[in-house]
C-alpha cells in the first residue's frame, strides 16, 4: 500500500491557475470513481474540498476542480488566492477494499 | 451539524496498548462509513482502517494485526484500539466519516485530532 505520487510543492500568483496531480496504479484508484481531494491548512483538520472526481461539496468554492486521466487524477485552482495557501492530498479506494492517500503536496502563492 | 471528537491519545512505551474514541453528533456511527486518519509529526496523511455501516472493518497493512477498529451504537462512538505500538506509530489520529454528502466515498466531516506519542 504505497501512497500516491503527488508533487512536493506547486507555486503561482494570485489571479493564477495551478494544477496537482496525483499518480497511482490501476490497483490504486480500482475502477471506480472514488477520488477525493483535501486541503489541510497548517494546525488543522483536513477539509474535503473534491470527491468522486469531480464532485465538490456544498459551500466549497467552484475555483476548485477535479479531474481524471488514466491512472493519474488533478486538482485544479483557478484564481489563485492567498487563502488557497495550504496542503492537498488526494485519496483513492483501492482494490483491496482499503483507501490510500498522496504524499501531499504544499501550494504557495507567491 | 456534524461533529466528532476524538479522545485517548498520550504517551505510551513501545510495546504498549492504547484505546482512541471519536464521540459522533447529529449523526449516526451506525448509519455511516468511519474512518481513523493518522498525520505523524510534519508528514502526510495515512489512511488506518474503516468501519462500515453494515459492521465490515478493513486496516492498512501498517497496523493489520495491531489494531481493531469498533463502534458503540448507544453511545455513537468508534474506537481504535492499538496494541503492541511503536515509535512509528507516532502521529495526530484523526476520526472521520464517509456520508451521505459525499455519496460515503470520501470523508466528508473530520474530528480535531488526538496526539498519541510512542516513546520509551
Amino acid at each position: 500500500q504505497s501512497a500516491l505520487t503527488q508533487p512536493a510543492s506547486v507555486s503561482g500568483s494570485p489571479g493564477q491557475s495551478i494544477t496537482v496531480s496525483c499518480s497511482g496504479t490501476s490497483s490504486d484508484f480500482s475502477g471506480y470513481n472514488y477520488v477525493s481531494w483535501y486541503q489541510q491548512l497548517p494546525g488543522k483538520a483536513p477539509k474535503l474540498i473534491i470527491y468522486e472526481i469531480t464532485n465538490r461539496p456544498s459551500g466549497v468554492s467552484n475555483r476548485f476542480s477535479g479531474s481524471k486521466s488514466g491512472n493519474t487524477a488533478s486538482l485544479t485552482i483557478s484564481g489563485l488566492q492567498a487563502e488557497d495557501e495550504a496542503d492537498y492530498y488526494c485519496n483513492s479506494y483501492t482494490t483491496s477494499d482499503t483507501y490510500v492517500f498522496g504524499t501531499g503536496t504544499r501550494v504557495t502563492v507567491l | 451539524d456534524v461533529q466528532l471528537v476524538e479522545s485517548g491519545g498520550g504517551w505510551i512505551q513501545p510495546g504498549g496498548s492504547l484505546r482512541l474514541s471519536c464521540v459522533g453528533s447529529g449523526f449516526s456511527v451506525s448509519g455511516d462509513y468511519m474512518h481513523w486518519v493518522r498525520q505523524p509529526p510534519g508528514k502526510g496523511l495515512e489512511w488506518v482502517s474503516i468501519i462500515y455501516s453494515g459492521g465490515a472493518t478493513r486496516h492498512a497493512d501498517s497496523v493489520k494485526g495491531r489494531f481493531i477498529i469498533s463502534r458503540d451504537n448507544s453511545e455513537n462512538t468508534v474506537f481504535l484500539q492499538m496494541n503492541n505500538l511503536r515509535a512509528g506509530d507516532t502521529a495526530v489520529y484523526y476520526c472521520a466519516r464517509g456520508g451521505p454528502p459525499s455519496g460515503y466515498t470520501a470523508m466528508d466531516a473530520w474530528g480535531q485530532g488526538t496526539t498519541v506519542t510512542v516513546s520509551s
